[in-house]
């Protein structure tokens, strides 16, 4: 078992629509969470950080973490051809919440 | 804030010789930066951790001889690839953290890395 999972996609929604993305997570201790965007030929770009259970929204999106579930996600709200890229979920954890992992990342196309 | 920047954006060279790339933390302190490599459609690959004024920590598989790890600063960590190869060509790409558990990774803009 990975210890951070992505569906690979590519994940295809029309202009406007919401997009979800979603990652789990295998070290229950974990207590940081981030999502990335990185573009083809980019670097990644921190757009989200979430630290307690419940929705954090900032702007068009909405970042969800259940740790019960190990699990969290991204909301993209009005979806534009703009936000397609890869999404990059990635997880703090081990002692002093020093090691970060990354999951392999979910390609997201918005369709004009 | 938390400005990452990489340098140089793009390094075309001949076999055998060695590549200098540089990342700074422009408005934070950085103990500990992060190189990655990732080949098209791939995803990130941690090659080594970079602790200030101490030896880097390189994944399994990674050669310490060949890529050469320097932090020697609070803002600045240095990898070398010595002697490259066509097979060294990808794209690097550079990490800082603020100091501090649970903090997240900023990235650089990456170096494009071709070795003819």
């Amino acid at each position: 078992q990975k210890e951070v999972e992505q569906n690979s996609g590519p994940l295809s929604v029309p202009e406007g629509a919401i997009a979800s993305l979603n990652c789990t997570y295998s070290d229950r201790g974990s207590q940081s969470f981030f999502w990335y965007r990185q573009y083809s030929g980019k670097s990644p770009e921190l757009i989200m950080s979430i630290y307690s259970n419940g929705d954090k929204e900032d702007g068009r999106f909405t970042a969800q973490l259940n740790k019960a579930s190990q699990y969290v996600s991204l909301l993209i709200r009005d979806s534009q051809p703009s936000d397609s890229a890869t999404y990059l979920c990635a997880v703090n954890g081990g002692p002093g919440g020093f090691k970060t992992i990354f999951g392999a990342g979910t390609r997201l196309f918005v369709k004009a | 804030g938390a400005v990452v920047s990489q340098h140089p954006s793009r390094v075309i060279c001949k076999s055998g010789t060695s590549v200098k790339i540089e990342c700074r933390s422009l408005d934070f302190q950085a103990t500990t930066m992060f190189w990655y490599r990732q080949f098209p459609k791939k995803s990130l690959m941690l090659m080594a951790t970079s602790n200030e004024g101490s030896k880097a920590t390189y994944e399994q598989g990674v050669e310490k001889d060949k890529f050469l790890i320097n932090h020697a600063s609070l803002t600045l960590s240095t990898l070398t690839v010595t002697s490259a190869h066509p097979e060294d060509s990808s794209f690097y790409i550079c990490s800082a953290r603020v100091t501090g558990g649970g903090q997240p990774q900023h990235f650089g803009d990456g170096t494009r890395l071709s070795i003819l």
